[in-house]
């Protein structure tokens, strides 16, 4: 099956930091999904991106399809970024989601 | 807020009991999903509704039972759960189609219910 990995694991950021999370996938999908969870467990689409750039405020993504990767960037990190950051793409055959394990992002003040 | 609700957020019950957990969304999706999510480990799907069908069930042991009476409401009946069944469960809707394949859309998740079996 589909094998997605991320990168880094985990990572501590002082405020006002840049940070680049990236997503690998084993192979062709139809689409990818990035997701923010927060401490609390609520999970929020950030982006839904199969190819190309994307950006919204802060957050941009952009995915490779073709070499299978897609990064996120999230730039002058606020403490509000905490929590875990997900890709997930979307198989071909059936269209349900795989996940990565997420990159756990601690933001310190 | 992302219009899908769970209740309840925290469930602490025994091998022995019998529950539900209730999930409702203000979308007007068509598709429903329950998500199990373990510590250290990606998401797991569950199973899918489609237009109140059930599409997928992923190995899902008979102890966890879903029911899906409309497009707007899901359930999880739970009965003599293990420990190991301890978790975050998530529901999560999405548009879908009739023609079977749910194609690609975005999916929309609510707060979960964090579930302890004792």
């Amino acid at each position: 099956g589909i094998q997605v990995e991320q990168s880094p694991p985990d990572l501590i950021l002082q405020e006002g930091a840049n940070s680049t999370l990236r997503c690998n996938f084993s192979d062709s999908v139809n689409n990818l999904q990035w997701f923010h969870q927060n401490p609390w467990g609520q999970l929020i689409n950030l982006f839904y991106i199969p190819s190309g750039t994307k950006q919204n405020g802060r957050l941009s993504a952009t995915t490779v399809a073709t070499e299978r990767y897609s990064l996120l960037y999230i730039s002058s990190s606020q403490t509000t970024d905490s929590g875990v950051y997900f890709c997930a793409v979307e198989r071909e055959s059936n269209y349900q989601l795989i996940w990565g394990a997420g990159t756990k992002l601690i933001i310190k003040p | 807020e992302t219009g899908v609700t769970q209740t309840p957020r925290h469930l602490v019950m025994g091998m022995t009991n019998k529950k539900s957990l209730k999930c409702e969304q203000h979308l007007g999706h068509n598709a429903m999903y329950w998500y199990k999510q373990s510590a250290k480990k990606p998401l797991e799907l569950m199973f899918v509704y489609n237009f109140k069908e059930q599409t997928e069930n992923n190995s899902v042991p008979s102890r966890f039972s879903p029911e899906c009476p409309n497009s707007s409401h899901l359930f999880l009946h739970l009965h003599t759960l293990q420990p190991e069944d301890s978790a975050l469960y998530l529901c999560a809707s999405s548009q879908a189609t009739l023609a079977g394949p749910l194609g690609s859309y975005e999916q929309y998740f609510g707060p979960g219910t964090r579930l302890t079996v004792t």
